[in-house]
């Protein structure tokens, strides 16, 4: 199946700072996710990326399918910012296989 | 987006007992999907639930340790079997949502489960 993996696995900021989040997959794929993970657990959506560009106020992401790689970038970031990052990925359309979820980045803060 | 409400939140359950947890979603989906989160882990599907048909189970998990119903287009069940310590995890139910074909996937609350 297809393989996933994301870096780092950890990543310590101060407020402010900038950051780039990577997943790299192991094969061809026609879905891609990055979700965030608070700190109590609540599992959110950020993008729905399977190719190209795409900004969301201060998150923005890059799919380059061809390489099968994928970054998330946070600008000036935040405490909230907190928690764990995780990108998946899948092959849906005809013969669909589940969303394959990346082992994250646990992203911490500080003020 | 869905709204996807899931109980319990969180259990404290005995080992060799079942727990059974429900989730609600706003509007009808055709597929909802379970998956478990060990403590400090990834995500890992445990099954596909279909309204009218047997839940689809990934490898590794099986019907009768995680059964799993799909009455109708809003609302699924996961039940989980005979506990053991090595069920404690979070459960979470998700749905397949977006602006115009179903791409993204939301997830409810979660259940965080412990077993003694």
């Amino acid at each position: 199946g297809i393989q996933v993996e994301q870096s780092p696995p950890d990543l310590i900021l101060q407020e402010g700072a900038n950051s780039t989040l990577r997943c790299n997959f192991s094969d061809s794929v026609n879905n891609l996710q990055w979700f965030h993970q608070n700190p109590w657990g609540q599992l959110i959506n950020l993008f729905y990326i399977p190719s190209g560009t795409k900004q969301n106020g201060r998150l923005s992401a890059t799919t380059v399918a061809t390489e099968r790689y994928s970054l998330l970038y946070i600008s000036s970031s935040q405490t909230t910012d907190s928690g764990v990052y995780f990108c998946a990925v899948a092959v849906w359309g005809s013969g669909n296989t589940p969303l394959v979820f990346g082992k994250g980045t646990r992203l911490s803060v500080i003020a | 987006s869905a709204v996807i409400s899931q109980k319990p939140s969180r259990d404290i359950c005995q080992r060799g007992t079942s727990l059974t947890i429900q989730c609600q979603v706003d509007s009808q989906v055709t597929m909802m999907f379970w998956y478990r989160q060990q403590p400090g882990q990834s995500l890992t599907l445990i099954a596909t639930a279909n309204q009218g048909s047997e839940a689809t189970y990934e490898s590794g998990f099986v019907i009768d340790k995680f059964p799993i119903s799909r009455p109708n287009l809003t609302f699924s069940t996961l039940t989980v079997s005979n506990m053991s310590p090595e069920d404690s995890s979070i459960y979470l139910c998700s749905v397949l949502g977006g602006s115009w074909a179903n791409e993204k996937l939301f997830f409810g609350s979660g259940t965080q489960l412990s077993v003694l």
